[in-house]
């Protein structure tokens, strides 16, 4: 399963909203799909499961939609810090995992 | 809180083996969990290896499956990796990670080890 995320980069403001899509090349249970954060030089942060439901303390700005094959990935308004590559990522029992190729949120 | 940390040689001969442990504190490695290693090349984007439950049952990869075998030590708390006949497209950082059971996302994750492959 190939997950395709657009766009690849996404320039915008503090304050703005961002989304972010993420399309899987076959249906993909909502159990199944979360998002990540990367800032440079740092691991992988969780931010959603199960497409929807935020980690634990994670700020109520991020939210997730979708159902398979189209998910999203929404900041209601941008904080300097959101400005990070984020991935998402699926699971099935074959291929296992995969994760999207990432979109760069960079600030304008 | 659940750490994980990798340990292994940053650099590997091509043609060579690139073995890597992750030590887990602060949770069991024989919860429902799966316990995961993910790869990242550098300034490129995330690609998972393989995983494996404290029972030993292991998923692999498809297109590394005949390199890979991840195994675990539960009275280390530790698990391994293995990746035989390196070239130079293995060099990437290795983060190993633990997998929420019923949720199968990456929860918990170690700081990475870059490993390199070249002569």
């Amino acid at each position: 399963i190939v997950l395709a995320q657009s766009p690849d980069t996404l320039s915008l403001s503090p304050g703005e909203r961002a989304t972010l899509s993420c399309r899987a090349s076959q249906s993909v249970s909502s159990t199944y799909l979360a998002w990540y954060q990367q800032k440079p030089g740092q691991t992988p942060r969780l931010l959603i499961y199960g497409a929807s439901s935020r980690a634990t303390g994670i700020p109520d700005r991020f939210s997730g939609s979708g159902s398979g094959p189209d998910f999203t990935l929404t900041i209601s308004r941008l904080e300097p810090e959101d400005f990070a590559v984020y991935y998402c990522q699926q699971f099935s029992n074959s291929p296992g995992y995969t994760f999207g190729q990432g979109t760069r949120l960079e600030m304008k | 809180q659940v750490q994980l940390q990798e340990s292994g040689p940053g650099l590997v001969k091509p043609s060579g083996t690139l073995s890597l442990t992750c030590t887990v504190s602060g949770g069991s490695i024989s919860s429902s969990n799966w316990w995961s290693w993910v790869r990242q090349p550098p300034g490129k984007g995330l690609e998972w290896i393989g995983e494996i439950y404290h029972s030993g049952s292991t998923n692999y990869r498809s297109s590394l499956r005949s390199r890979v075998t991840i195994s675990v030590d539960k009275s280390k708390s530790q698990f391994s990796l293995k990746l035989t006949s390196v070239t130079a497209a293995d060099t990437a950082i290795y983060y190993c990670a633990r997998v929420r059971g019923q949720w199968r996302f990456f929860e918990y994750w170690g700081q990475g080890t870059l490993v390199t492959v070249s002569s």
